[in-house]
């Protein structure tokens, strides 16, 4: 069976470190890897997806950047942390389906302080 | 951008009674999917209807889905204070690869 794992679960990092955030797929080949990022008490805002190894799509100008070093890998990123990078950070593989819903890691809460 | 929109925003019912949320879109769409959070977890997916599809059931939940009207409701009959959690509606939009955009989210609070 599939699963996802993202980690870490919460993170505290000051203003102007770095960020480095992993998720993995196991159980699969060649997923569709998501991530989506959630301001408290809000919906979900897609940040990148990926389709495959080097192959990256940026949906909203910000201070992060992703990559896919490896099939099953996806890394979310940051040189340099802002206030507004707050939020949770989520992973998800959409099952290579048109008609099958996403599965989802468990999360990282990240506060910038 | 936000696609789809969710009525209300919180709900508190009592236990066993039925709990109806909406969910509002603006373009046309492949699918539409509800989604199930409880507090700080990830998203559990819990039905996906399709375009040609008016109505679906999985066990208590029933949704439905309205494409003239760009709407969608989902049922949870006889609820449970474990049915307590934040549901989202989420679309897949035509000409738009397998991308889900999700909607603002309606916080049911089920009471004992």
């Amino acid at each position: 069976s599939q699963t996802i794992h993202q980690w870490p679960a919460t993170l505290v990092q000051p203003v102007g470190s770095p960020l480095s955030l992993e998720c993995t797929v196991e159980g699969t080949s060649n997923p569709n890897l998501y991530w989506y990022r959630q301001a408290a008490g809000r919906g979900l805002q897609l940040l990148f997806y990926s389709v495959g190894i080097g192959q990256i799509s940026s949906e909203v100008p910000q201070n992060l950047s992703a990559s896919r070093p490896q099939d099953r890998q996806f890394i979310l990123s940051s040189k340099k942390l802002l206030l507004s990078d707050s939020g949770f950070y989520l992973c998800a593989w959409d099952g290579q389906a048109w008609d099958y819903g996403y599965t989802f890691g468990s999360g990282t809460r990240l506060t910038v302080v | 951008s936000q696609q789809g929109e969710e009525d209300p925003q919180a709900l508190s019912i009592q236990e066993g009674e039925n709990a109806t949320m909406n969910c509002s879109y603006k373009t046309s769409i492949n699918n539409l999917q509800w989604y199930r959070q409880n507090s700080g977890r990830g998203l559990v997916h819990l039905i996906l209807i399709r375009s040609n599809e008016r109505e679906k059931h999985s066990g208590r939940l029933r949704v439905t889905l309205d494409t003239s009207k760009k709407s969608s409701s989902l049922l949870i009959t006889a609820s449970r204070a474990a049915d307590t959690a934040s549901y989202f509606c989420a679309t897949v939009v035509n000409n738009a690869g397998n991308m889900l955009t999700f909607g603002g989210g309606t916080r049911l609070m089920v009471k004992p």
